[in-house]
């Protein structure tokens, strides 16, 4: 069972173009939501999570959406630049308990000079 | 001043032997973690450890046995490794929140 479900698999922008990545989740319990970012042969990197109390967080280029009824989050990568191209995943967790993350399968993103 | 750091990075081996991964952090975080990254980028939990004490143990085969010697330190060792565990395994630590901080990775080929 997928609990995260990640789309699209691969996303091809161009420069100063927005990328978007949307996630979707099921298991109501989660209630921490990261953005990793992944570079060939590196570990993921965490780039911006949010809470359920909030609908929307900003860290320069890079906002997350999030929709609490429809248990939908995505990433907006504003003004994309080539140096963003690396696969990016979404994640989910518990703020207690259990707080192993449960990622989405991954989304490719190349940015287009 | 890695932060979290694996060794060794790359580990080739043949089918049927035991193998070791080796896991360190210096953040005074209390919570360790491995994860497997399957050939399609896939992660997916493996193990937890909290204060040296297994809190997650998924359905991972008993080949595989974490060891947690303290609160900085978590190994992973494979027994009668097989053709199915080549992936690339990461360490990762987090303290009192949901910040994961991912070691380099470690690719295991089993040949």
């Amino acid at each position: 069972q997928q609990q995260v479900k990640q789309s699209p698999q691969s996303l091809i922008v161009q420069k100063g173009g927005i990328s978007i990545i949307n996630c979707a989740y099921e298991n109501t319990a989660f209630d921490y939501f990261p953005w990793y970012q992944q570079f060939p042969g590196k570990g993921p990197a965490l780039l911006i999570a949010i809470r359920p109390d909030v609908s929307e967080k900003k860290e320069g280029r890079f906002t997350i959406s999030f929709n609490k009824s429809a248990k939908q989050f995505s990433l907006h990568i504003m003004d994309s630049q080539p140096g963003d191209s690396a696969t990016y995943f979404c994640a989910a967790s518990m703020d207690t308990g259990r707080r192993a993350l449960t990622f989405g399968s991954g989304t490719r993103l190349q940015v287009q000079p | 001043d890695t932060a979290v750091s694996q060794t060794p990075k790359y580990l080739v081996t043949q089918m049927g032997n035991d193998k070791s991964i080796k896991c360190e952090q210096n953040l005074g975080h209390d919570t360790m973690y491995w994860y497997k990254q399957d050939s399609k980028k896939f992660l997916k939990i493996m193990f937890s450890y909290n204060n040296k004490e297994l809190i997650i143990n998924e359905t991972v085969p008993n080949r595989f046995s974490p060891k947690s010697p303290d609160k900085a330190h978590l190994n992973l060792h494979i027994n009668s490794l097989e053709l199915g565990d080549s992936a690339v395994y990461f360490c990762a630590s987090s303290h009192n929140n949901n910040e994961q901080f991912f070691g380099p990775g470690t690719r295991l080929t089993v040949l």
